[in-house]
């Protein structure tokens, strides 16, 4: 499976502190995507890295991927109140002419206590 | 607001009852989605369309009846179903199924309650 996998499940952290986020996958990506969801919402796009990125940034979200290991990062700095939700990532997967499909982790549930 | 929109927000429903669920997307997008996200598991995809036709069948049961009448329009006919299949569906659009282009949009989804 490509399934990306998320680490930690939860994560609860002071407002101001950073937050770090994993996910790890099995096989090899054209790009892997972070999403977040606020509490029964859909999920929003955050940040997309190609396969020949290591680093991305957006605003106070940072990402690094690191495909000799298989395994990407969201970093969120400064955390604030409004960030508590649950972050996913995706990996796409080839499924033939062309087209390319995307696979969810279970996400990790970030909690960020004023 | 992210440009997809999905009706209705909440529903209950018999198992006997027959139901939609509407999605609409408003971004010139040619691939939607749909996902069933239940508590505890990985966000599922069920249904894939690609410029109206269907491209992906994650062996959803048949009680489950995609339509794509445009590419701006997707519904989902429920029939006949199981309290198992209470959860949230959300629907996704996409520019395309290319590389570096399935970047999708999630409509806000709809909360299923099966009695």
């Amino acid at each position: 499976s490509q399934q990306g996998e998320e680490d930690p499940q939860a994560l609860s952290i002071q407002e101001g502190e950073n937050a770090t986020m994993n996910c790890s996958y099995k096989t090899s990506i054209n790009n892997l995507q972070w999403y977040r969801q606020n509490s029964g919402r859909g999920l929003v796009h955050l940040i997309l890295i190609r396969s020949n990125e290591r680093e991305k940034h957006s605003g106070r979200l940072r990402v690094t991927l690191d495909t000799s290991k298989k395994s990407s990062s969201l970093l969120i700095t400064a955390s604030r109140a409004a960030d508590t939700a649950s972050y996913f990532c995706a990996t796409d997967k080839y499924s033939g002419a062309g087209s390319y499909q995307l696979t969810f982790g279970k996400g990790t549930k970030l909690s960020v206590i004023p | 607001e992210t440009g997809v929109t999905q009706t209705p927000r909440h529903l209950v429903m018999g198992m006997t009852n027959k139901k939609s669920l509407k999605c609409e997307q408003h971004l010139g997008h040619n691939a939607m989605y749909w996902y069933k996200q239940s508590a505890k598991k990985p966000l599922e995809l069920m249904f894939v369309y690609s410029l109206e036709e269907r491209v992906e069948n994650n062996s959803v049961p048949s009680r489950f009846s995609p339509e794509c009448p445009n590419s701006s329009h997707l519904f989902l006919h429920l029939h006949t179903l199981q309290p198992e299949d209470s959860a949230l569906y959300l629907c996704a659009s996409s520019q395309d199924l290319g590389g570096g282009r399935n970047e999708q949009f999630f409509g806000p989804g709809t909360r299923l309650t099966v009695l």
